[in-house]
């Protein structure tokens, strides 16, 4: 099935231990995003990619990159996590299909800083 | 800047009900409204979307309106069940493709 996979599902990571996560999509949509959402919050909006191009949130930390090498992978690294990091990341495509543009989220990758 | 504002926060309700949860918007120039269901520690699922130019959207037992001008969308669920609890997010897109997310209602539906 056509689906958006998220690895790894969990995560834990020691503080300042860089750590990435990966999106891989199967659905060729052409706009990719990441967002953190912490525990009882709603999903912030990290960046996306429409295409090629990045689109980077003026409040998204330094300490976030993503990389997208094709369509199909995006990365989200975080180069020193904090204990402020600890967070659920999902990952959502999209595409616009007949006029409308649906995102479809992947399970979440659940990271803890330890 | 845009911000999405969800009412009530949380909800408790008997099986059978009908229950409607409010979303609200400060900017009303937006692409579309779409509602999410979150199960706890899960990924997220669209329900319902709504065009800029649409009204509403129904899909089985949900209903969800848009009013565009005043900001504002609720989501309708009739006779609800169990299997209904879980946190519900409403999220506006704008003509970037940027979607901006309310922090949600988490709905439990007692049997």
């Amino acid at each position: 099935d056509a689906m958006v996979i998220q690895n790894p599902r969990y995560q834990v990571t020691q503080f300042g231990k860089p750590v990435t996560l990966s999106c891989s999509q199967t659905l060729n949509h052409n706009v990719m995003y990441w967002y953190q959402q912490k525990s009882s919050q709603a999903p912030k909006l990290l960046f996306h990619y429409y295409d090629k191009d990045f689109n980077n949130e003026a409040d998204t930390p330094d300490n976030f990159q993503s990389r997208r090498p094709n369509t199909s992978f995006c990365f989200l690294d975080i180069r020193s996590p904090g204990l402020g990091d600890t967070a659920m990341y999902l990952c959502a495509t999209s595409s616009e299909i007949s006029g409308a543009n649906v995102l479809t989220f992947g399970a979440g990758s659940r990271l803890t800083v330890l | 800047k845009q911000e999405v504002t969800q009412i009530p926060a949380a909800l408790s309700v008997p099986e059978g009900e009908n229950l409607v949860l409010n979303c609200s918007f400060t900017d009303s120039a937006i692409y579309n409204l779409q509602w999410f269901r979150q199960d706890p520690g899960k990924g997220l699922t669209s329900l319902l979307l709504i065009q800029s130019s649409q009204r509403e959207q129904t899909s089985g037992r949900l209903n969800a309106s848009l009013d565009k001008s005043s900001g504002r969308s609720t989501l309708y669920i009739a006779a609800s069940q169990p299997g209904d609890s879980a946190t519900y997010l409403c999220a506006v897109m704008d003509s970037s493709y940027k979607l901006i997310f309310g922090s949600g209602t988490r709905l439990l539906v007692r049997p």
